[in-house]
């Protein structure tokens, strides 16, 4: 089956611009996560939506937004882009149903968006 | 609030040496761990979930609550074994990952 699929690939933005990034789970899979990864602070949760419904947050600003759509799949938006914002944004699906078995627990990892903010 | 640690940034052992990549947690209920693998130019993926108690590529990892560890090891390292190696508690359907380890396995 289709791996999750992030789009674009790589974006330059200039600071004070806002840019939305885009993730198809993997067919039947209901939760998308997303993260951040950089060279200093790792991989880093942003937040989880799970049918269309926002169910965890992580610590960052509210510049940083997302939304899930009735098929599954999710935005997120970064306003007001900062230079800091440079990064790698990985989405992540699951089913999602939280319940603790083999099958839900493994989420699946898209490629990434590599975001560069001048 | 969860914690991951990785100790180490980098590994680099010999083709054939044992191998041990070691993770601490601190986490205030029943832990959810995992090993991710991310090979170079590729996206990340799951080694090994403590739940399966599975051996992968030849890695296994044991928790150890007393200790709050979950080591990854491997009794003889292969070349294509090198990748960065990350370490992840899961927390509902939140994972929080460690900095990641480079295992770098010389010819």
């Amino acid at each position: 089956k289709a791996g999750v699929t992030q789009t674009p690939r790589y974006l330059i933005k200039t600071r004070g611009q806002q840019v939305t990034l885009s993730c198809s789970p993997i067919s039947g899979h209901r939760s998308v996560s997303w993260y951040q990864q950089t060279p200093g602070q790792g991989l880093q949760f942003l937040f989880e939506y799970f049918s269309e419904t926002q169910r965890n947050k992580g610590n960052f600003p509210g510049r940083f937004s997302g939304r899930q759509f009735s098929n599954s799949r999710s935005e997120m938006n970064v306003s007001t882009l900062e230079l800091g914002d440079s990064a790698l944004y990985l989405c992540a699906s699951s089913l999602g149903t939280g319940q603790l078995n083999l099958r839900n627990t493994e989420a699946f990892f898209g490629q990434g968006t590599r975001l560069t903010v001048v | 609030a969860q914690r991951v640690t990785q100790p180490e940034k980098l590994l680099s052992v010999f083709k054939g040496a044992p191998v041990e990549l070691k993770c601490n947690y601190s986490y205030s209920g029943s832990p959810e761990l995992f090993w991710y693998v991310q090979y170079s130019r590729q996206r990340l993926q799951l080694l090994l979930r403590h739940i399966s108690r599975e051996s992968i590529k030849g890695f296994t990892a044991d928790l150890n609550k007393g200790e709050t560890s979950f080591h990854l090891k491997k009794p003889f390292a292969q070349e294509e074994d090198s990748a960065m190696y990350y370490c992840a508690l899961k927390s509902g359907n939140m994972l929080t990952f460690g900095g990641g380890t480079r295992l770098m396995v010389k010819p």
